[in-house]
């Protein structure tokens, strides 16, 4: 079944202990991306990756890190977690890149609590 | 800068009775338009995008949107709903060539019986 897979699904941790969110896709897909959900502001990106070894920033990248050494891998680090990062996560691919009008696929979320 | 407006936070309507979303976006150049919707505890996904073309755009589950260039706006329209389109609507753009898909905030879909 083609899917995007995060995890963990939920996750509660302190200020300052760094964690990381996996992403992985089985369909072979170019693009990926990281977004943010709270409410009121719709999802906001953090990162994407266009292919392997390039990556680049979204509106909001402060505090977040992110690596693609795969094609199909696409992990979310917080290298030191703060309050304000308390939120709805997700990721999602692409079999092309999102400037040629292709579908997002997107994982099932992951909700972070930072204390 | 682009940027993607949604003009109900949230809509409440009875079942079977029309609904409309709003949508309007902001871009002087062309762009590519998106609705996704969100079920409880679930990923977004695509129920239809409008590239080119006819600017009636026909999605899943019985919605359909409607291109308007000079209004600058993807209203997102459905018949007659039933209790499972209980779900957050987002629309979305992207300027055509561009990576930054926008968002809009999300409208909150209630059907009441």
């Amino acid at each position: 079944e083609a899917q995007v897979t995060q995890n963990p699904r939920y996750l509660i941790t302190v200020t300052g202990k760094k964690l990381t969110v996996t992403c992985s896709q089985n369909m072979n897909h170019e693009y990926m991306s990281w977004y943010r959900q709270d409410p009121g502001l719709g999802l906001r990106q953090i990162y994407y990756s266009m292919n392997v070894e390039v990556t680049d920033k979204g509106d909001v990248p402060e505090g977040y890190k992110v690596s693609r050494k795969e094609k199909r891998n696409f992990p979310l680090i917080l290298e030191s977690p703060s309050p304000n990062q308390t939120s709805l996560y997700f990721c999602a691919s692409s079999f092309r890149g999102q400037g040629a009008g292709g579908e997002l696929f997107f994982g099932e979320g992951s909700r972070l609590t930072v204390l | 800068a682009q940027s993607v407006t949604q003009l109900d936070s949230q809509v409440p309507v009875f079942e079977e009775a029309p609904v409309e979303l709003r949508c309007n976006y902001s871009s002087s150049v062309s762009v590519y338009l998106f609705w996704y919707v969100q079920y409880p505890n679930q990923g977004l996904q695509l129920l239809l995008k409008y590239l080119s073309g006819s600017t009636l755009v026909k999605g899943i589950n019985g919605f359909e949107a409607e291109f308007n260039k000079s209004q600058t706006s993807f209203h997102l329209r459905k018949p007659s709903v039933h209790i499972s389109d209980t779900a957050e609507y987002f629309c979305a753009a992207i300027i055509q060539g561009a990576q930054k898909l926008v968002f809009g905030q999300g409208t909150r879909l209630t059907i009441n019986p």
